[in-house]
């Protein structure tokens, strides 16, 4: 089965820092990965789908990168808003799979 | 705007049933494939279950196949889950989702664009 694999699966960060969460999948899913944010509470919300593309509404400071078997979200400017889990999914193979999650939290 | 409200959940006894109900809104519910996907503290996010735009085709993860049934009624904007044989490990916050479909040639790729706020089922005696 594909895995996918978040790290790290926590972080300490102060407002202002570049944040950099790694997904990486057991094998090659070309460029179908999303990012969700998750806030406590709620429900996720997409972020990036195919690797790098924003969704319409989300700040420029979210950005992802990479292709194949490795991607990265980075957060340019840590924002309070932002604190929250991070989760990667591939949609290569149908129906999907998610990373365990990366936890955004105030240093 | 895009909604999804999710509904149905609650407290149930291990082997009855419960089932779950999706409403949509703000968009062409009938041009969506959609889902169920559950969080638990120790699985994470896990997909339970899709069904395609018409209804024509379902598909389920290993874990609750032949338990657990989707549907939708497209004239009602509405999307389902019926849960049976319930268990312990089925406890878990269920959300609906909004395929968002890619195209390249033949080929579909779906990512989930809009989601519920997600409804409780516990499953305990």
């Amino acid at each position: 089965d594909l895995q996918m694999t978040q790290s790290p699966s926590s972080l300490s960060a102060s407002v202002g820092d570049r944040v950099t969460i790694t997904c990486r999948a057991s094998q090659s899913i070309s460029n179908w990965l999303a990012w969700y944010q998750q806030k406590p509470g709620k429900a996720p919300k997409v972020l990036i789908h195919k690797a790098s593309s924003l969704e319409s509404g989300v700040p420029s400071r979210f950005s992802g990168s990479g292709s194949a078997t490795e991607f990265t979200l980075t957060i340019s400017s840590l924002q309070p808003d932002d604190f929250a889990t991070y989760y990667c999914q591939q949609y290569s193979f149908y129906p999907g799979t998610f990373g365990q999650g990366t936890k955004v939290e105030i240093k | 705007e895009e909604q999804l409200l999710d509904s149905g959940g609650g407290l149930v006894q291990p082997g009855r049933s419960l089932r779950l109900s999706c409403a949509a809104s703000g968009f062409t519910f009938s041009n969506n494939g959609m889902r169920w996907v559950r969080q638990t503290p120790g699985k994470g996010l896990e997909w339970v279950s899709a069904i395609s735009a018409s209804g024509d085709s379902t598909f389920y993860v290993g874990s609750v196949r032949g338990r657990f049934t989707i549907t939708r009624d497209n004239s009602k904007n509405m999307l389902y889950l019926q849960m049976n044989s319930l268990r312990a490990d089925d406890t878990a916050v269920y959300y609906c989702a909004k395929e968002v479909a890619v195209v390249v040639g033949a080929t579909h790729y779906y990512y989930m664009g809009v989601w519920g706020k997600g409804t409780t089922v516990t499953v305990s005696s």
